[in-house]
């Protein structure tokens, strides 16, 4: 059964880059029709799409956050990465990543990670 | 300002059917598939509902999906405690961008 886990700092300054990787387990990520996608959800509010990778690179951002978003796949560590550059404290969020099916229509994320709170604060 | 439109909030006694919208648009759920998550408290969101109307293994047949146009809606039948959680519609939309609603807070009166 797959599992995920988000990993990285708690704690970024403004301006600074956030930095998260999601490690998969239970599987390997470049197995199967999947993107991989990240979320975050400030405390409080609903959720917010950051943007999705599939194994050969190809990625989708959000266009709100497109300019400051990296995503990247590391199919020899079984992880995939974020991140977000100029923060500032409107990006302090519980940010998740999650497995994503695609078909014809659109997509689905099925398998989540716990989150990990990244505050940004000087 | 959430894309897709949900009520706030929504209420039911155990045992009621309680049924959630979510509103979008024609490039959004008018042109693509919606989907369900339920958020409990202090968890990371769950699928519920995916494709509009299909259940992952696992989760009851109480819950239901359903889609019209550009608006779709989550029927949860024969109301239990423990569904009191946080629901998310989302959709992709034609923009590029996976939208969601504002979530409902479901409370088990």
């Amino acid at each position: 059964q797959v599992q995920l886990q988000e990993s990285g700092p708690g704690l970024v300054k403004p301006s600074q880059t956030l930095s998260l990787t999601c490690t998969v387990s239970g599987g390997s990520i470049s197995s199967g029709s999947y993107y991989w996608s990240w979320i975050r959800q400030p405390a409080g509010k609903g959720l917010e799409w950051i943007g999705r990778i599939y194994t050969s690179g190809s990625t989708n951002y959000n266009p709100s956050l497109k300019s400051r978003v990296t995503i990247s796949v590391d199919t020899s560590k079984n992880q995939f990465s974020l991140k977000l550059s100029s923060v500032t404290a409107a990006d302090t969020a519980v940010y998740y990543c999650a497995r994503d099916h695609v078909h014809i229509a659109g997509y689905y994320m099925d398998v989540w990670g716990k989150g990990t709170t990244v505050t940004v604060s000087s | 300002q959430s894309v897709l439109t949900q009520p706030p909030s929504a209420s039911g006694t155990p045992g009621q059917r309680v049924t959630i919208s979510c509103s979008g648009s024609s490039s959004n759920i008018g042109s693509n598939t919606v989907n369900w998550y339920q958020q409990l408290p202090g968890t990371a969101p769950k699928l519920l509902i995916y494709r509009n109307n299909q259940r992952p293994s696992g989760v009851p047949d109480r819950f239901s999906g359903s889609k019209s146009g550009t608006s779709a809606s989550l029927a949860i039948s024969g109301l239990q405690s423990e569904d009191e959680a946080d629901y998310y519609c989302a959709a992709w939309d034609d923009s590029l961008k996976e939208v969601f609603g504002g979530g409902t807070k479901l409370t088990v009166l």
